[in-house]
């Protein structure tokens, strides 16, 4: 049973525009969630963050929304480039010691000039 | 970019041997996580470890085990391969557990089982 689900596999958009990346969770005790950007042959790398306490939070073009009541966060990142072509994912983890940090299965996008 | 190294990078094995995969890290960071990549299923987590001597299970630890004997070190061994264990192998490392603490990423190890 996956908690942290992504359920678009691919997203296409033209350089300019806006790319909207979706992710849903079902656990409640998630209270913060990352999206991290992955290119091929590489490893993850994080990219930005919010806190359940929080429902927006802005870095440059990458915008991070989260609705807690629908259990649903979004990457918005604008205006979209080439370089922006990768894999991303979402992850989640919950409050306490244990350190747990689950993804989902990841969106990938692509950016045409 | 933050120390961590995954070991091989690439192995192609036989059903049923025993297989370790080595994550060393040089950030003395406190947690240290295996996951596994495969299409359509994203990153899935199999282990993670809380400090040394401490792991616990992720959503896919069947046919896996972990030991961390000291801080730097991480690995991952599959007891008997199988080819349903094919897969890109990736391990991170958190300095925390608090939501804020981003994790950093090896390279990967790309595993086949034939």
């Amino acid at each position: 049973d996956q908690q942290v689900k992504q359920n678009s596999p691919s997203l296409s958009v033209q350089e300019g525009r806006i790319s909207i990346l979706n992710c849903d969770y079902t656990n409640s005790m998630f209270d913060y969630f990352l999206w991290y950007k992955k290119y091929p042959a590489e490893g993850p790398t994080f990219l930005i963050s919010i806190s359940s306490i929080k429902d927006k939070n802005e870095d440059g073009r990458f915008t991070v929304f989260l609705n807690k009541s629908a259990k649903h966060l979004s990457l918005h990142i604008v205006p979209s480039q080439p370089g922006d072509s990768a894999v991303y994912f979402c992850a989640a983890t919950g409050s306490g010691n244990t350190g747990k940090l689950i993804f989902g299965q990841g969106t990938t996008l692509q950016v045409k000039p | 970019d933050a120390g961590i190294t995954q070991s091989p990078r690439h192995k192609v094995t036989e059903t049923g041997t025993p297989v370790t995969l080595r994550c060393h890290q040089t950030e003395n960071h406190r947690y240290m996580y295996w996951y596994r990549q495969d299409p359509g299923h994203g990153l899935r987590l199999i282990h993670y470890s809380y400090g040394v001597k401490d792991t616990d299970k992720g959503e896919v630890s069947d046919g896996y085990s972990v030991s961390r004997s000291k801080t730097e070190d991480f690995l991952l061994t599959l007891e008997s391969a199988t080819s349903s264990q094919t897969s890109v192998y990736f391990c991170a490392i958190r300095e925390g557990a608090s939501g804020n603490t981003e994790a950093f990423f090896g390279q990967g190890t790309r595993l086949t089982v034939v």
